[in-house]
């Protein structure tokens, strides 16, 4: 399973990071991809993480702004996005797949973070 | 990049109805796409994997077919908790890409 934090509100400019936690004995065998979804809209993916080594590779529009990182000894994968701006409202999701280029078969419940002054 | 076009955006069909949804990609996707069926306020749900193969615990109503360019995703004798909002997924290159989404409403 994959638990994710509850709901955010931060202001513009400012950076979140969203723990996604797996349990059971799995964390160092699945990949963890995050995808966000905006009010209404539809599903796009920001990047992946190998939670074995920590190596990650993100879409182009979040390189510098979305850092992924793990801590093994809690089994849990972060997202910090950074610079946040109104259009980052959205419901981030964590979601487990077998690789890099990957199907996602286990979704995390979702964070809702609001980016409002 | 690869894009994928989901058609139609929305549709409206009855309990019993066969649907069917498809999803173009910009360029060749060999078999590397998912279909997800997500619901209101929920994390989508993986449907279908590999362009046609069915996930464990998903009924056998759900079927994907296609390769390369051209994918579908058929709900036959559609039921009530099928109403919902369908995505394509492709996992043939990076960045993964989703389609925009179709909205099964009830008639």
């Amino acid at each position: 399973q994959l638990v994710q934090s509850g709901a955010e509100v931060k202001k513009p400019g400012a950076s979140v990071k969203i723990p996604c936690k797996a349990s059971g004995n799995t964390f160092t065998r699945h990949y963890i991809h995050w995808v966000r979804q905006a009010p209404g809209q539809g599903l796009e993916w920001m990047g992946v993480i190998n939670p074995s080594g920590g190596s990650t590779s993100y879409a182009h529009k979040f390189q510098g702004r979305a850092t992924m990182t793990r801590d093994t000894s809690t089994s849990t994968v972060y997202m910090e996005l950074s610079s946040l701006r109104s259009e980052d409202t959205a419901v981030y999701y964590c979601a487990s797949g077998d690789d890099w280029l990957s199907h996602m078969f286990y979704w995390g419940q979702g964070t809702l973070v609001t980016v409002s002054s | 990049a690869i894009q994928l076009t989901q058609s139609p955006s929305s549709l409206s069909a009855s309990v019993g109805d066969r649907v069917t949804i498809t999803c173009r990609a910009s360029q060749g996707a060999s078999s590397a796409l998912a279909w997800y069926q997500q619901k209101p306020g929920k994390a989508p749900k993986l449907l279908i994997y590999d362009a046609s193969s069915l996930e464990i615990g998903v009924p056998s109503r759900f079927s994907g077919s296609g390769s390369g360019t051209d994918f579908t995703l058929t709900i036959n004798n559609l039921q009530p908790e099928d109403f919902a909002t369908y995505y394509c997924q492709q996992y043939n290159g990076f960045p993964l890409s989703f389609g925009g989404g179709t909205n099964v409403e009830i008639k």
